[in-house]
């Protein structure tokens, strides 16, 4: 079945340090990637998303890459603020099982000023 | 205007008692969703729903029971309540079933004592 697999939490970094938080999928099919963000206290909210190989997502200076070749969709943001610290998901849907979106166990990311 | 709705925000209750929580959406979305977070922010589905037809009902035990009168709404009932059902409880939607982002209620922290 689907599945995706996060780094493991929890990631700690100072303002303005690179961030990378890894993603890998397995699924059966072309599905869609996304990454969440869950502030404190809120519900998630996309944050980007590619819907082939190859398209990049970008939004708030998050990226991430659609590679197919290594079944991957890694988070990337080249300077994080104090205003990033929050839990981030990797979701995948899936076209081949419709109505289930599989969720990555969530990235705890704080940012220190 | 708020997009998905749940109430109530907080629930606090007795083990063995019956509670609902309710969830509306206003963005015309065919697909409406439950979803269990537990303390280690872990995201589980539990059921999925398209035009009021359920569509996933994940190993959810009998005594959660979902209720969609129709296509904005979506209400989770659970009869006596259990310790271990305390979480936070998410409602969402998507335009359809097949690889659409979802859009997240604020959430309802339920606390069984």
């Amino acid at each position: 079945g689907d599945s995706v697999t996060q780094m493991e939490g929890p990631v700690t970094l100072s303002e303005e340090a690179f961030l990378t938080i890894n993603c890998t999928y397995t699924a059966t099919g072309y599905p869609s990637l996304f990454w969440y963000v869950q502030y404190p206290g809120e519900g998630l909210q996309l944050l980007l998303k590619a819907t082939k190989a190859d398209d990049k997502g970008s939004n708030k200076g998050f990226e991430a890459t659609y590679r197919k070749e290594t079944t991957s969709f890694h988070l990337e943001k080249g300077s994080v603020q104090v205003s990033d610290s929050a839990v981030y998901f990797c979701a995948l849907g899936s076209g081949t099982n419709a109505g289930k979106s599989t969720f990555g166990d969530g990235t705890t990311l704080t940012v220190k000023p | 205007d708020t997009a998905v709705s749940q109430t109530p925000k907080y629930l606090v209750t007795q083990m063995g008692n019956d509670k609902s929580i309710k969830c509306e959406q206003n963005l015309g979305h065919d697909t409406m969703y439950w979803y269990k977070q537990d303390s280690k922010k872990f995201l589980k589905i539990m059921f999925s729903y398209n035009n009021k037809e359920l569509i996933i009902n994940e190993t959810v035990p009998n005594r959660f029971s979902p209720k969609s009168p129709d296509k904005a709404h979506l209400n989770l009932h659970i009869n006596s309540l259990e310790l271990g059902d305390s979480a936070v409880y998410f409602c969402a939607s998507s335009l359809g079933l097949v690889f659409n982002e979802q859009f997240f209620g604020p959430g309802t922290r339920l606390t069984v004592l």
